[in-house]
């Protein structure tokens, strides 16, 4: 099955950037949804197919993916930013969605 | 505007079933695939089940954790779906979220519920 890596933890100074990585063989290959999960809140989606933003999403939440690495980037951290961050992609041949481990994103 | 809301958690005996909901509003139900998903305590998103609508067969998927103890099923003139969950486990305690998708060509979960409670304890 098709596995996506996560780094459990992603600590950054408000105001400075934030880059969370999705790693997974040729993950530039497919289409990567990045979801943000609040401490007791459902998910809600911030980036769809690599780069799009959904309407509401502000400008400093960007996608890119490439090689084996898909990335999800806060140019400038605030602390409402605070959450766990989830990839996503559909694996075609179990016609399935696999998600990351999550990585919690601590404003410092 | 669009709203998704679980019920049916609460605290079960192992070996026991529940019968979640997800009641929604402020789209065309019978339109969408609908999935569910769970959280257990501290732990990463899960996906469980999704079902497409009807236009493409009402056909379901399982993970392979909960395939033969769970059932997806949905009801378009009520805009409800449903999780059947038999034979309970301590491992299925769980929040379980109900989702609108996957989107047609998207393959993504555009919105979310707020989430049930299961707790399967003796």
């Amino acid at each position: 099955s098709y596995v996506l890596t996560q780094p459990p933890s992603v600590s950054v100074p408000p105001g400075r950037p934030a880059r969370i990585t999705c790693g997974a063989n040729n993950i530039g290959s497919k289409s990567v949804h990045w979801y943000q999960q609040k401490t007791g809140q459902a998910p809600v989606p911030v980036i769809y197919n690599d780069s799009d933003r959904p309407s509401g999403i502000p400008e400093r939440i960007s996608g890119s993916n490439s090689g084996s690495t898909a990335t999800l980037t806060i140019s400038r951290v605030e602390a409402g930013d605070e959450a766990d961050y989830y990839c996503q992609v559909w694996d075609r041949s179990s016609d399935q969605p696999v998600f990351g481990g999550g990585t919690k994103l601590t404003v410092l | 505007e669009v709203q998704l809301v679980e019920s049916g958690g609460g605290l079960v005996q192992p070996g026991r079933s529940l019968r979640l909901s997800c009641t929604t509003s402020g789209f065309t139900f019978g339109d969408y695939a609908m999935s569910w998903f769970r959280q257990a305590p501290g732990k990463g998103l899960e996906w469980v089940s999704f079902i497409r609508s009807k236009a493409y067969g009402g056909t379901t998927e399982y993970a392979a954790s909960v395939k033969g103890r769970f059932t997806i099923s949905r009801d378009d003139s009520k805009s409800i779906a449903y999780l059947q969950v038999n034979s309970l486990k301590t491992e299925d305690t769980a929040i379980y979220f109900c989702s609108r998708g996957p989107r047609l060509q998207l393959w993504a979960f555009d919105y979310w519920g707020q989430g049930t409670l299961v707790t399967v304890s003796s």
